[in-house]
Order: C-alpha cells, then structure tokens, then sequence
C-alpha cells in the first residue's frame, strides 16, 4: 500500500517568514495529494490541493509543488501570520472515493 | 467547499455502554465515508470505510464488531461504539470525498469513557 511521510514534525519559524513542508509518497499509482490545516480540537480544513498532471498550485500565500519522478511534494507558505500556527498534514490518494493516507503532521508555530 | 455535520460534538459514557456518532454530507451525495481515530497530537488514524448499500471495510486491526459502522444513505453514516472503555475515549472524525475526491471532514466527537 501507499507510504506517505512527512517532515518535519515540529517547524518555528518568524512571522513573515516562508515555512516549507515536504511530503514524499511510494506507490507511483497516487494522483492526487491535498494539504489540512487542523487546529487544536477542530477537523482538518483543505487549504490546497493538486492532481498528478500539474507541477505547481498557488493560492495567495500558499502554494504547492509536486515532483512525480522523485515522488514527492511539498507546501510553501510565504510571508507567515501567527494564525498559520497550527498542524498540517499532506495525503495522498490514487482513485475517486479511495482512501486518503496521511503523513504524520508537522506542527508549524509562526513567532510573533 | 462541501460540507460534512458530524453530532455529537463531545460525550461522554460509562464504561461498558454504547455510543452512536453520526456522519452526515449535506450538500452533496457521498456513497464512501471514512472513519478516522486521532489521538492528541498524532495523525488521523483510519479506521474503516463506509460504504452505501454494502459492508464497511475495516482497517487491520480494528475490531469490527466493537465498532459498528452502518451507511444508511448517501448522505449518512454512523459509528456506534459498543460496550465503551475507556481507553476507547479520543477523538473521532469521519470525512467524506466529493465526486471531484476532495476530501471533507467533519468537525470531530470527542469521546470520553468514564
């Protein structure tokens, strides 16, 4: 089955700072691969997405790139705000309505 | 986006009691609903797939007749922990994928088993 790791666990970083997440992925079959935003006792939030046949994704601050001959990804978070603080988690999934496999999270704290 | 209801929000049950959590997607239709396990500070662990109009299918380890996962319709699915203990207490989110597979959660039960 489908390995998802991420690092790193825990990431400081200063406000206005960039912070960058990077996930890696086996199974070659996975197209798609969204990132959560989950914070302390609330659901993950989809906060961006991409599909295997695009390399890069922006969304204002936030922008995801996708390697699928090194079969990794990550998120790129520019000019970080203390309410980016929280946890994120990468997945990824190979068929509509299959399961998602998570990485492990990355606790991100933006210092005022 | 799409979203799922999820109710309870929090609980809490005597050991050896049983607990009913609810899934629903209310604006769209999902034939597939997962059920995840998150304990604090780790990952959202998968624990079965629901799916509409068959069995669901749970992950190794998971015991299927302690937690009773029925898809009654395509806008909902329910969890029912049986004969509750309390190392069952943590947090419990079901999600649900649109036909774009998407992935949206819901807001989470919190179980505490006394």
């Amino acid at each position: 089955g489908e390995n998802v790791e991420q690092h790193p666990s825990t990431l400081s970083v200063q406000e206005g700072d960039s912070a960058v997440i990077k996930c890696t992925y086996s199974d070659s079959a996975s197209n798609y691969f969204p990132w959560y935003k989950q914070e302390l006792g609330k659901r993950p939030q989809l906060i961006i997405d991409i599909r295997s046949n695009v390399g890069e994704k922006k969304d204002q601050r936030i922008a995801v790139t996708l390697n699928k001959t090194a079969k990794h990804f990550s998120l790129h978070i520019t000019e970080t705000q203390p309410e980016d603080s929280a946890v994120y988690f990468c997945a990824a999934s190979m068929h509509t309505g299959n399961q998602f496999y998570f990485g492990t999270g990355t606790s991100l704290t933006v210092i005022p | 986006g799409a979203v799922v209801s999820q109710h309870p929000s929090w609980v809490i049950c005597k050991s050896g009691t049983s607990v009913k959590i609810e899934c629903r997607s209310l604006d769209f239709q999902a034939t597939t609903m997962f059920w995840y396990r998150q304990f604090p500070k780790q990952s959202l662990m998968l624990m079965a797939t629901s799916n509409e109009g068959s069995k669901a299918t749970y992950e190794q380890g998971v015991e299927k007749d302690k937690f009773l996962i029925n898809h009654a319709s395509l806008t909902l699915s329910t969890l029912t922990v049986t004969s509750a203990h309390p190392e069952d207490s943590s947090f419990y989110i079901c999600s649900a994928p649109t036909s774009g597979n998407e992935q949206y959660f819901g807001p989470g039960t919190r179980l505490t088993v006394t």
